[in-house]
Order: C-alpha cells, then structure tokens, then sequence
C-alpha cells in the first residue's frame, strides 16, 4: 500500500534555530516527492519538487534532501522566522497517471 | 494570472441541507483534485477529474457526495443532505498535467460548518 509517513508530527522552536523534518514513504513506482507549507487557514504553497535523480534542492531556508534507496526525505529550515509557524506537508507522486500519496504532516511552531 | 479560485469560502448549513462548493483551476489546467481537511488533520484524497471524465474516486464517499468538471464552468463538489461530520475545509488543487512533475497548485479551500 503505497503510504507517507512523518515526523516529529508537531515541533516547537524558538526563532533562530534550524529544525530537521522527516518524510517516509513506501510509494511505489516512484516520481517524485514535493515538500508544501500550509498556514493555518490557507492552502498548502509547494516549495520544493525532487526527483528520483536528485539528492538535495534549497529554497531560500529551506533545504530538501531525498535518499530514493531508503525512500526517505528531509527538510531542514535554517534560521527560523516567525512567518514559519505552518503545517510541512510531504507529498509523493508514484508513476505519471497515478494519484498523489499526502503525508499528515508536521506542525512547526516557532516561538519568539 | 489568478490562481486557483473557490466559492464559497465559507458555508454554513443545517443538517439535511445541499452543499455547493466550486473550484475554478487556474488557467490552462485540466486536472482538478479535491481534499478534505479536518481540524488538525491532514489533508484526505477525495477525487480527481479531468475535463468531463472522473479519473479517481476511490476517496470520495459512496453516498450523498458528487463531484463534476464540465467541458465549460467550474468544478463542483456537491454535498447531499449534510451531517455535522461533513463539517470540514475542502481543498481544490489544479495541475497542467497529472502525475510526473505535475505541479499542484492549491486554492485558498471552502470551509463547511453543518449546523
């Protein structure tokens, strides 16, 4: 059964600190794998896409990395702000045509 | 270039009511999926459809929910007599194509309070 998986499910830091969130998944055929943001109350915003080709991808702060042998990602966030109080959502897409397989997510708070 | 657009954003309703929630995809996007969210939960597959065909439906209930997207107009999630556990954000994403590198653009959702 093809199934994400993360943690921590929530994490609280102080703002500043760099934080690690982790994403498993037992998608198979693979394609790729997306990391989104959602803010309470709003709809999730992409912020990286990988490839099975791909080891690591940075967006501003944010940096994904994905291990396609042990079917495992990452998503580190430097220097936190405020702003990045959120819920990260790990997504993987299995071959073209097929559905995309949601993770629940893990709360991010940052406190001041 | 708007992006993807659903009305309401929110909606109340009693019990035994219809609910009407709409999603325009963003302009040249064919793909439309739908998603539930309850509260402090992550976000549940309903169904996906292309222009006039249901492609996947496996996550939709098999009553009193319907989904739609006609050649021309909105998609539409359609909601028959309404309970208080429909009570929930229903997310819409659109994407140019599906599956690889698709990317999925989501709307800001619709919320459904059943009274």
């Amino acid at each position: 059964k093809n199934q994400v998986e993360q943690s921590p499910q929530s994490l609280i830091i102080l703002e500043g600190k760099n934080c690690t969130l982790q994403c498993n998944y037992t998608v198979s055929p693979f394609s790729n794998l997306r990391w989104y943001k959602q803010d309470t109350g709003r709809g999730p915003v992409s912020l990286t896409i990988m490839t099975f080709s791909e080891n690591t991808k940075s967006n501003g702060r944010y940096t994904a990395t994905l291990d396609a042998d042990t079917k495992q990602s990452s998503l580190h966030i430097t220097a936190s702000q405020l702003s990045d109080s959120a819920s990260y959502i790990c997504v993987v897409s299995p071959s073209y045509g097929q559905n995309f397989v949601f993770g629940p997510g893990t709360r991010l708070s940052v406190l001041p | 270039n708007a992006g993807v657009m659903q009305n309401p954003r929110h909606l109340v309703r009693r019990r035994g009511q219809e609910a009407r929630l709409r999603c325009s995809p963003m302009k040249g996007h064919s793909h439309v999926y739908w998603y539930r969210q309850l509260p402090e939960e992550g976000l549940k597959f309903m169904v996906y459809l292309q222009k006039e065909n249901i492609i996947d439906e496996s996550g939709m209930p098999k009553e009193r929910f319907s989904a739609e997207f006609p050649k021309e107009g909105p998609s539409i999630l359609r909601i028959q007599q309404v309970v208080r556990g429909d009570s929930a954000a229903y997310f819409c994403a659109s994407s140019p194509t599906s599956g690889f590198l698709g990317e999925l653009f989501f709307g800001e959702g619709s919320r459904l309070t059943v009274l």
